[in-house]
Parts: C-alpha cells; structure tokens; sequence
C-alpha cells in the first residue's frame, strides 16, 4: 500500500496563477482533510471531505476551492494564487471505527511558493 | 477556538538523556493524538489515546483527563529522535473537522 500520496511535491506560482493539489490514498477512507503549515503556527484545517461526493469548510477555506469525485482522491485548487497562500500542504485520511474516530494518516506534503 | 499549548517550544539535550514534552490544552475531548515531523518530511502518527498510558518502543504517552494534559516521554534519547512533536486533540463533540493542533515542540538530540 503506498498510503497517502500527494502531487506535486514542490511548486512555484506566480500571483494569479492557478493549479490543482492532487491527494490520493489507498486505504478506503472515508474521510480526507487538506491541512496547510506556516512557520510558527499549528496545522490548520482549510477544507474536509466525509466521503465521495461531499466537502465541507475547515478552519482557513477562503482562497480555496476542493472536489472529491472519487473516494480515493481529494483535489485541492487555487484558482487565482496568491503569496499568502506559500505554504506547506498537507494531506490526510482517517476513518471511523466503533463510533470513533481514528489516526489521520499524511501525506508526504506539497512545497508551494507563490512570487 | 479551543487552544492546545505544548511545552517546551523548543528543546535540546544529549543522547541517551530523558525526554519530557508536555501538552495542556481547555476544555473535555474524545482523543489526543501525538505526532511526529522530521526535518523536511511528512507527518506520522504516533499514538491515539483518550485515558491512561501507551508505550511503542522507547516513546511512551500518557494523559491527565481531569487535568486536561498529556506528556509524551522519550527514553534513551537518540539523535534520530530530533523531529518536531505535534500534539492535537479532538474536543468531545467534535466531528470529522475537530483536531485541534498544538504548534509543536522542536526536539534536537545531539550525540
């Protein structure tokens, strides 16, 4: 199993450039977050998926727009980027059992410069 | 939204010396999660615990409920132990969006 896998692994934009943050992972989970990493501050949520078909708001969406048309996959789109949005981009799944929820599993996580 | 504070920030010792990394945070949850980050690399889950104590290897967990605190000991430190420690929860109520993250604590160990 290669778990949770992410593309790119770095990136480089320009203002106002778009582009899509694919995240796939081969557990069946249902559910998938997109988190980002900024020196000095704690993961953040910025999108969330509970299953195929369904997306929801975390904690940091605005800038952001996501789709899970698959199980095994959760996008990530910039549609206009800008250099707030340099970070790290990390992928997770996670799944409930006996009415709880478990781990999350990440990905190796996405390098994104924007100039 | 609810706070989850790690203690120390930042921390460097010997090889071989106990290591302590502790995490508060405010109000009841289900579970906490303790991870691990090294240097340019991916997030890996380390223990999920909701009451007492786990042990994996030289790494064990424990957690405080009433106190609201956990700590994460590291015994016989190695130099592949630096990595940054991340400590999150999940607030009783939470739904699939409720880990709260701590900011981490950035553990050197050196030979």
């Amino acid at each position: 199993n290669a778990g949770v896998t992410q593309t790119p692994k770095f990136r480089v934009l320009k203002t106002g450039q778009s582009m899509t943050l694919l995240c796939a992972q081969d557990m069946n989970h249902e559910y998938m977050y997109w988190y980002r990493q900024d020196p000095g501050m704690g993961l953040r949520l910025i999108h969330y998926s509970v299953g195929e078909g369904t997306t929801a708001k975390g904690e940091v969406p605005d800038g952001y727009n996501v789709s899970r048309l698959k199980k095994q996959n959760f996008l990530l789109g910039l549609e206009s980027a800008a250099p707030s949005q340099t970070s790290v981009y990390f992928c997770a799944s996670s799944f409930i059992a006996g009415g709880h929820y478990n781990e999350q599993f990440f990905g190796p996580g996405t390098r994104l410069t924007v100039l | 939204k609810n706070e989850v504070e790690q203690s120390p920030q930042n921390l460097t010792a010997q090889e071989g010396e106990f290591i302590t990394i502790n995490c508060s945070y405010s109000v009841g949850i289900s579970a906490l999660h303790w991870l691990q980050q090294h240097p340019g690399g991916g997030i890996v889950s380390l223990f999920m615990l909701s009451s007492g104590k786990k042990k994996h290897g030289r790494l064990i967990a424990t957690i405080n409920i009433q106190e609201k605190h956990s700590s994460l000991h590291i015994t016989a430190s190695h130099p592949r132990d630096s990595a940054v420690y991340i400590c999150a929860v999940m607030y009783s109520g939470g739904g699939a969006d409720g880990l709260t993250f701590g900011k981490g604590t950035h553990l050197i160990i050196q030979p």
